[in-house]
């Protein structure tokens, strides 16, 4: 595709169900980055694949939250027994080999009740 | 590690006014970029302007300029000849590329043009 895509757009979940948000980087990008907005605050990092690898998982708040990514293509973010405080936008982005210019997707607006 | 401060939690310019956005960062790393991203309520983030750490000169982009003051830290946005769609949330960010490529952000300022 043209760009970075997210799916679903918009997610409402009861507490303590799992919710899975997928990312669809730009055609070609080996890196996909997932950051976490919560309302009215900047972005922060949770993880970074390189190609289907993980090397930085640092961002990830506790071990409720996994990644993969398949194929150098599709990365699924998954959080299990959801919790209230978890409630935010979930963006992705991607970028080329050259690294440092990223490109995002229009995010997942997750909210749990 | 990096950080990047935003003082302006909102700000304000009349049409066809020039504004500036304020942004701090810090970094022990000597090879480093620096952006501006503007988040219009439909949650797009979309690069405004990039500068490489290494350039003394200071990136331009039509009417978004930056002033990058290395020795100081600072990295402020200058719109000229604002217009209504430049409202937005502007977010300054830092990445190196020693730090694993992700975006260190900044959180925000909301800009708001007056007609």
């Amino acid at each position: 595709g043209a760009g970075v895509s997210q799916s679903p757009s918009n997610k409402v979940t009861e507490k303590g169900k799992d919710v899975e948000l997928r990312c669809d980087p730009i055609s070609g990008h080996t890196a996909l980055y997932w950051y976490r907005q919560r309302l009215g605050q900047g972005l922060e990092f949770l993880i970074y694949f390189q190609g289907n690898s993980a090397p930085d998982k640092s961002g990830l708040p506790s071990d409720r939250f996994s990644a993969e990514r398949t194929g150098e293509s599709v990365s699924t973010l998954t959080i299990q027994r959801t919790q209230q405080e978890d409630s935010a936008v979930y963006l992705c982005a991607s970028s080329s080999n050259r690294g440092y210019e990223q490109f995002f997707g229009p995010g997942t607006r997750l909210t749990v009740l | 590690a990096q950080t990047v401060t935003q003082s302006q939690p909102e700000m304000s310019v009349q049409e066809a006014e020039t504004v500036t956005l304020s942004c701090t960062y810090d970094t022990s790393e000597s090879d480093y970029y620096l952006f501006w991203y503007k988040q219009p309520p439909s949650r797009q983030m979309i690069l405004v302007i990039r500068q490489e750490a290494y350039k003394q000169q200071n990136a331009t982009e039509n009417r978004f300029s930056v002033n990058f003051q290395k020795a100081a830290k600072s990295f402020s946005l200058k719109i000229s000849d604002s217009q209504l769609g430049d409202a937005a949330m502007y977010f300054c960010a830092s990445l190196s590329l020693r730090g694993g490529n992700k975006l260190v952000f900044g959180a925000g300022t909301i800009l708001r043009v007056k007609s």
